[in-house]
């Protein structure tokens, strides 16, 4: 089974600083990759997804994340926080089951608190 | 609001006490997932559904799980007998079509077991 890593548990930043959440995974084959965000008393909601190609990706609200394959990494990342980016980040890579379809290991996530 | 939408939002109730949800998916996703969240842990895989067939168990899924998607539309997760330790979020995910892999999550349901 796969497992997803996430070794920050608590980030605490100041508005305008840069953000770098950690992610690693344990799978070696091919893996599709995916960052959602929890704001606070909303829902998981997708921030960006890897499934090829260029292993930089974008995503909404100025956030990227590059997958590098020989890391098992897929690190998220923001060059300026806000204040609304406070939330919970959750990293999550897909999983085989039968036939065509996957189910998503999450990390154990990230709680990004970001001050004024 | 054409997402994934589930009831309650909250339930609380006693233990040994049978409980109920519901899980509404994007309109044509054929594809019905249910998670587990507990404090501090990212969504757990519980089981999942390709239309009305159920496809896949979790071994978190004890016996007293049970899910159902009995038209290949909407699904229900019953608890039996809860017990304080199924205390957390349960999530709902729908995907559509094949190889599209994006799941989209419901707000969820919390249940609290007294």
């Amino acid at each position: 089974a796969q497992s997803v890593s996430q070794h920050n548990h608590h980030v605490i930043l100041s508005e305008a600083a840069s953000l770098e959440l950690g992610c690693n995974y344990s799978y070696g084959g091919t893996v599709n990759l995916f960052w959602y965000v929890q704001y606070p008393g909303q829902h998981l909601q997708l921030l960006l997804k890897y499934f090829s190609g260029d292993p930089l990706v974008k995503g909404i609200k100025g956030f990227e994340a590059e997958f590098i394959k020989s890391k098992f990494s897929f690190n998220l990342r923001k060059p300026s926080v806000q204040w609304s980016d406070t939330a919970e980040y959750f990293c999550a890579v897909n999983e085989l089951l039968a036939g065509t379809a996957s189910k998503l290991t999450f990390g154990t996530g990230t709680r990004l608190q970001v001050t004024l | 609001d054409t997402g994934v939408s589930q009831n309650p939002r909250h339930k609380i109730t006693k233990r040994g006490q049978n409980v109920t949800f519901r899980c509404d998916p994007i309109s044509e996703h054929n594809r019905l997932y249910w998670y587990r969240q507990t404090l501090g842990q990212g969504p757990e895989f519980l089981t999942y559904f390709q239309n009305e067939a159920q496809l896949e168990k979790s071994r978190l899924l004890s016996d007293r799980f049970s899910a159902e998607r009995p038209k290949g539309s909407f699904s229900t997760l019953e608890i039996q007998r809860t017990e304080q330790g199924d205390s957390a979020m349960y999530l709902c995910a729908s995907v559509g079509a094949v190889f599209q892999e994006t799941q989209y999550f419901g707000p969820g349901t919390r249940l609290l077991v007294l």
